[in-house]
């Protein structure tokens, strides 16, 4: 696609509830990241898949929180039981290759609100 | 650790002025990769610049340069000429070599203003 594509933009659960985010990143980007931006503040990293991999979760902050990239492409992270500090902005990046130089492409995030 | 830090939460900026940015970081790595991302409303960051820690010459990309002074860990991005449509929140990043790359740290952000 034309760049990296994440639903649902805005996602409202009542605590206790799972959600599921999506995101497509950019067709033959290997490398795909997910980081979590609270209100204010800088993304923080969560979890990195090179390819189908998930090389990296060592962000997640709980057992609560897990991600899979199945096919390589699309990829989906799930929090299990939401908690009000699970509200953030959830954001999804892709880079074609795995080099710390590469440009990561960002998505337009997912705003999850816990109530 | 690697840290970032955005010592300013907010700048404003003259529009056709000239406006900078301060980042400084923490790490014990001799190379590293830096970059400044711009993050506007519709939360989309998108690569302003990026710095190798080996080059010594500081990069540019059009109106957006950075004065990165190594041995200080500082890295500032000096915006020229800004426009209307700079106005956003603009990170920080710091990211490792390979192989333990994966995580980007990111600063708190500093959110400018552009003035008409």
């Amino acid at each position: 696609g034309a760049g990296v594509s994440q639903s649902p933009r805005y996602k409202v659960a009542k605590r206790g509830q799972d959600v599921a985010l999506r995101c497509d990143p950019i067709s033959g980007h290997v490398s795909l990241f997910w980081y979590q931006q609270a209100l204010g503040q800088g993304p923080e990293f969560l979890t990195y898949f090179q390819n189908e991999a998930q090389l990296d979760k060592s962000g997640l902050p709980s057992d609560r929180f897990f991600a899979e990239r199945p096919e390589g492409s699309v990829s989906t992270l799930k929090i299990q039981r939401t908690q009000q500090e699970d509200s953030a902005v959830y954001l999804c990046a892709s880079s074609r290759k795995t080099g710390s130089n590469e440009k990561l492409f960002f998505g337009s995030g997912t705003q999850l609100s816990v109530l | 650790a690697q840290t970032v830090t955005q010592s300013q939460p907010e700048m404003s900026v003259q529009e056709a002025e000239t406006v900078t940015l301060s980042c400084t970081y923490d790490t014990s790595e001799s190379d590293y990769y830096l970059f400044w991302y711009k993050q506007p409303p519709s939360r989309q960051m998108i690569l302003v610049i990026r710095q190798e820690a080996y080059k010594q010459q500081n990069a540019t990309e059009n109106r957006f340069s950075v004065n990165f002074q190594k041995a200080a860990k500082s890295f500032s991005l000096k915006i020229s000429d800004s426009q209307l449509g700079d106005a956003a929140m603009y990170f920080c990043a710091y990211r490792r070599p390979p192989p333990n790359n994966n995580d980007m740290r990111f600063g708190a952000g500093t959110r400018l203003t552009v003035k008409p």
